[in-house]
């Protein structure tokens, strides 16, 4: 079963604010990962990290993989409104470094 | 990143049927495929572990006679959900992981929606 805790479920933000969301963990993980789905499609891979520490950007969207190795979290700055949709955070727990454990998922609507 | 598609992305069949749902990676070639299951406003959650040329690795809980799953060639998996009923319908997900280059990691399928009447 999942062993990740993500929050928030949900929120509701104002255009153009910074937001931020984040994934704990009772077990190591080796790799974080960060997924966005939209409605009826399959999960979109945002951000990977891989190391204890690593704080990596890909455009608007900043994670950082937790030093304990427990944790991660993804900041959105100025939001848009294609910023809308369901965001996963998942972990590949060792030794089996194929197999991803989800999140619950936070979803974020944008106030226009 | 890498292409994964599904066929079909959306079907309907009648309680007693089965369906069958093919998994394909695109551009690169796929040693292992995961076969993941979603509910409305839930999370996805692994079913089976798909390895080229071996026997799928279910997860606990899920049956292995009831979604069969075979992974025939390094780009296609397909999962069969057999004899379904109205519970088995779902959002089922799959995902290939790439070995090479760009094309390393997991990557995931647009989905297909299974509704059993």
């Amino acid at each position: 079963g999942q062993q990740l805790n993500q929050s928030p479920q949900s929120m509701f933000i104002q255009e153009g604010e910074d937001v931020s969301m984040n994934c704990t963990s009772s077990s190591i993980f080796n790799t974080w990962l960060w997924y966005k789905q939209e409605p009826g499609e399959g999960p979109v891979l945002l951000i990977a990290l891989y190391k204890a520490g690593e704080l990596t950007s890909n455009g608007r969207l900043t994670a950082q993989f937790g030093i304990t190795r427990k944790d991660s979290f993804l900041n959105i700055s100025a939001s848009i409104p294609s910023d809308v949709g369901i965001y996963f955070c998942a972990g590949r727990i060792p030794p089996n470094d194929y197999k991803l454990s989800f999140g619950a998922g936070t979803t974020v609507t944008v106030r226009a | 990143g890498a292409v994964v598609s599904q066929h079909p992305s959306r079907v309907i069949c009648k309680s007693g049927t089965s369906v069958k749902i093919e998994c394909r990676s695109l551009d690169f070639q796929a040693t292992t495929m995961f076969w993941y299951r979603q509910f409305p406003k839930q999370s996805l959650m692994l079913m089976a572990t798909s390895n080229e040329g071996s026997k799928a690795t279910y997860e606990q809980g899920v049956e292995k006679d009831k979604f069969l799953i075979n992974h025939a060639s390094l780009t296609l998996s397909t999962l069969t959900v057999t004899s379904a009923h109205p519970e088995d319908s779902s959002f089922y997900i799959c995902s290939a992981r790439g070995e090479t280059g760009l094309k390393s990691g997991q990557f995931f399928g647009p989905g297909t929606r299974l509704t059993v009447l």
